[in-house]
């Protein structure tokens, strides 16, 4: 299969601390992950694209200075809520594109199990 | 008019029954389309994958494309309580580069024992 892992999975901090979430492709190399947001009962709002060893890009009214991306390997990106303030609280999911060269109808995307940060 | 349309629900079903869950898309440039499931407070787990018109079968689930509609559904047969989740319409361009997925509101499903 396709295993993203995630961490934290749940993490609370002061406002004003920053926070870093790990996203993980496990058994897959991933040129390029995704950002999500998910408010309760919505859908996934994407927040970034982010490419290994690129800059990521951004989707409009994201602050890139607020949530720093970093997608240092193949298999690792970071996403780093800076000076978190209590609106940032929210479900943050990532997901990992799995690209096939041979048959690129395949190439999907697999999430994460999400991080709830709580920011108080 | 958005892009995918996704009755949010929420869908109270008993157990056994057929489930249908639809989604509607505006754009011709989409080519493949996916359903995730999305247990509370989890991330989305893919479900099925298509990109031509008509019927792909995996166990209970059969996800059906329409595109002369533009209209995808997936159905699950003989539900049970652990089907019980979100469910996510997902779509997405054709041609080299098109990675980003849209997706539906997603239909909140109970399967009710």
């Amino acid at each position: 299969g396709a295993v993203v892992s995630q961490h934290p999975s749940r993490v609370i901090c002061k406002s004003g601390t920053s926070v870093k979430i790990e996203c993980r492709s496990l058994d897959f190399q991933a040129t390029t992950m995704f950002w999500y947001r998910q408010f309760p009962k919505k859908s996934l709002m994407l927040m970034a694209t982010s490419n290994e060893g690129s800059k990521a890009t951004y989707e409009q009214g994201v602050e890139k200075d607020k949530f720093l991306i970093n997608h240092a390997s193949l298999t690792l990106s970071t996403l780093t809520v800076t000076s978190a303030h209590p609106e940032d609280s929210s479900f943050y999911i990532c997901s990992a594109r799995r690209g096939q060269q041979i048959f690129p109808s395949t190439d999907t995307q697999y999430f994460g199990p999400g991080t709830r940060l709580t920011v108080l | 008019q958005k892009e995918v349309e996704q009755d949010p629900g929420p869908l109270s079903v008993p157990e056994g029954a057929i489930v249908s869950l639809n989604c509607t898309y505006s754009n011709s440039a989409f080519q493949y389309f996916m359903w995730y499931r999305q247990y509370s407070r989890k991330g989305p787990e893919l479900l099925m994958y298509t990109y031509s018109s008509g019927n792909k079968e995996d166990g209970r689930f059969t996800a059906q494309v329409d595109k002369s509609s533009k209209y995808i559904s997936l159905f699950i047969r003989d539900s049970q309580p652990s089907d019980s989740a979100t469910y996510l319409c997902a779509i997405r361009r054709g041609g080299a580069g098109s990675y980003q997925l849209t997706f539906g509101k997603g239909t909140k499903l109970s399967v009710i024992p």
